[in-house]
């Protein structure tokens, strides 16, 4: 079965941890994203990365830190830094970083952070 | 600054009572107009991709609509599974494959 899974499903931290949410994929996709969602609000973009050892900041970066070292693998780092980091945090990927028909974006289930 | 706003927040149906979701965007450039389903503790499940004013899409009870300014997720004779969160996002010409995405509107369909 070809999909993103994300792990782990719920997560809890205490004030000044660094914690790291999983994402994998095994859809062979290029491009990689991590948003965040607020109760009742729209997913807002963290991160986003087109191709190995290559990332970019999405609108919310600040608290935050990728890696992509691998194709299949895309991790975010909550730091200490950001600070309010509750929330449900969601990964996506898309063939390529280009628009259009086939390139749409695909979400895996998700990590609840709580932060104690 | 590229804007998309969903209406209305949240709607309650009862099984059976057809019904319209709204998304109207404020953009510079559209290149596509994306609906996501949501359920619960979940990621957003893709339903359609909209590319024109004037398409329209279905798939079993939702019909996707689209205009200049706006477009409308119409729900026919909804059923009670169809309750979950309905997410707009918008893609821009020149901005790749980035979304911006609306606020959402929950659906909740009593038998």
């Amino acid at each position: 079965d070809g999909g993103i899974t994300q792990s782990p499903k719920y997560l809890f931290r205490k004030e000044g941890q660094n914690v790291t949410l999983s994402c994998e994929q095994n859809l062979n996709h290029d491009a990689m994203y991590w948003y965040r969602q607020d109760p009742g609000q729209g997913l807002r973009l963290i991160y986003y990365s087109q191709i190995v050892n290559d990332f970019q900041k999405g609108d919310i970066a600040e608290g935050y830190s990728v890696s992509r070292e691998k194709k299949e693998s895309f991790p975010l780092t909550v730091t200490s830094a950001q600070k309010n980091p509750t929330a449900f945090y969601l990964c996506a990927s898309t063939p390529g970083l280009a628009g259009g028909p086939g390139n749409e974006q695909f979400f895996g289930p998700g990590t609840r952070l709580t932060v104690l | 600054e590229d804007q998309v706003t969903q209406s209305p927040e949240a709607l309650r149906l009862q099984e059976g009572e057809s019904s319209s979701l709204n998304c109207s965007y404020t953009v510079s450039g559209l290149r596509g107009l994306f609906w996501y389903r949501q359920d619960p503790g979940k990621g957003p499940e893709f339903l359609f991709t909209l590319y024109s004013a004037g398409e329209e899409k279905e798939k079993e009870r939702l019909k996707a609509t689209l205009t200049k300014k706006e477009s409308f997720l119409h729900i026919t004779a909804p059923k009670p599974e169809d309750s979950a969160t309905y997410l707009c996002a918008v893609q821009v010409s020149g901005a790749g494959n980035m979304l911006t995405f609306g606020g959402g509107t929950r659906l909740m369909v009593k038998p």
